[in-house]
């Protein structure tokens, strides 16, 4: 099967600790993307990566960091500086060369910190 | 800036009557518009797209989207709506201008379909 795999599903975590979301693709895309969703809104971009060893700051890009050592793979570790990391995080993928390819996102993972 | 908006958090429907979910889009060049639909806990599945050609585009579970240049619009719209259709709808622009790997969204509309 295609597509993006994000792990854990839930992930729970103590107050201060940093914590990494896994995001890996098979589908051979350059570009990879993480959101953010709060309860009942929309998405915000936290970073995204056009190639491997490149990444940009999205809209939403303190506290949080990311690598891109692989074309696969893009975790991203959510650090204690973020304020308020409890969010559905999404991990995307898209084709860079094809304007009009679609995202694939991954089915997300649900970090509760406390 | 690309953006897109949604003006309604929700849309309310009942089974078997026409659904419309509504978007207006502000782009530099030509827009490359998309739709996704969100069930609870999940990741964002693809619906359909404009790139070009026909204003009127089909997508999948009997969805389909009308372009309009003028009025800067790209509603989604079923004829017959199912009560499995409530969900978290999204719009979508590609930024094709600036940086065409950038997407941006809508805040998002919520679908309640009642039997």
């Amino acid at each position: 099967d295609g597509g993006i795999t994000q792990s854990p599903k839930y992930l729970f975590r103590k107050e201060g600790q940093n914590v990494t979301l896994s995001c890996e693709q098979n589908l051979n895309h350059d570009a990879m993307y993480w959101y953010r969703q709060d309860p009942g809104q929309g998405l915000r971009l936290i970073y995204y990566s056009q190639i491997v060893n490149d990444f940009q700051k999205g809209d939403i890009a303190e506290g949080y960091s990311v690598s891109r050592e692989k074309k696969e793979s893009f975790p991203l570790t959510v650090t204690s500086a973020q304020k308020n990391p409890t969010a559905f995080y999404l991990c995307a993928s898209s084709k860079t060369g094809d304007y009009g390819d679609e995202q694939y996102f991954g089915p997300g993972t649900r970090l509760t910190v406390t | 800036a690309q953006s897109v908006a949604q003006p309604e958090d929700q849309v309310n429907v009942a089974e078997g009557n026409p659904l419309t979910v509504k978007c207006t889009y502000s782009v530099s060049g030509n827009p490359y518009l998309f739709w996704y639909v969100q069930y609870p806990n999940r990741g964002l599945q693809f619906l359909l797209k404009y790139i070009t050609g026909d204003n009127l585009v089909k997508g999948s579970y009997g969805f389909e989207a009308e372009f309009n240049k003028s009025q800067t619009s790209f509603h989604l719209k079923k004829p017959s709506a199912l009560v499995s259709d409530s969900a978290l709808y999204f719009c979508a622009v590609r930024d094709i201008l600036y940086n065409f790997n950038k997407f941006y969204f809508g805040s998002g509309t919520k679908l309640n379909v009642k039997p």
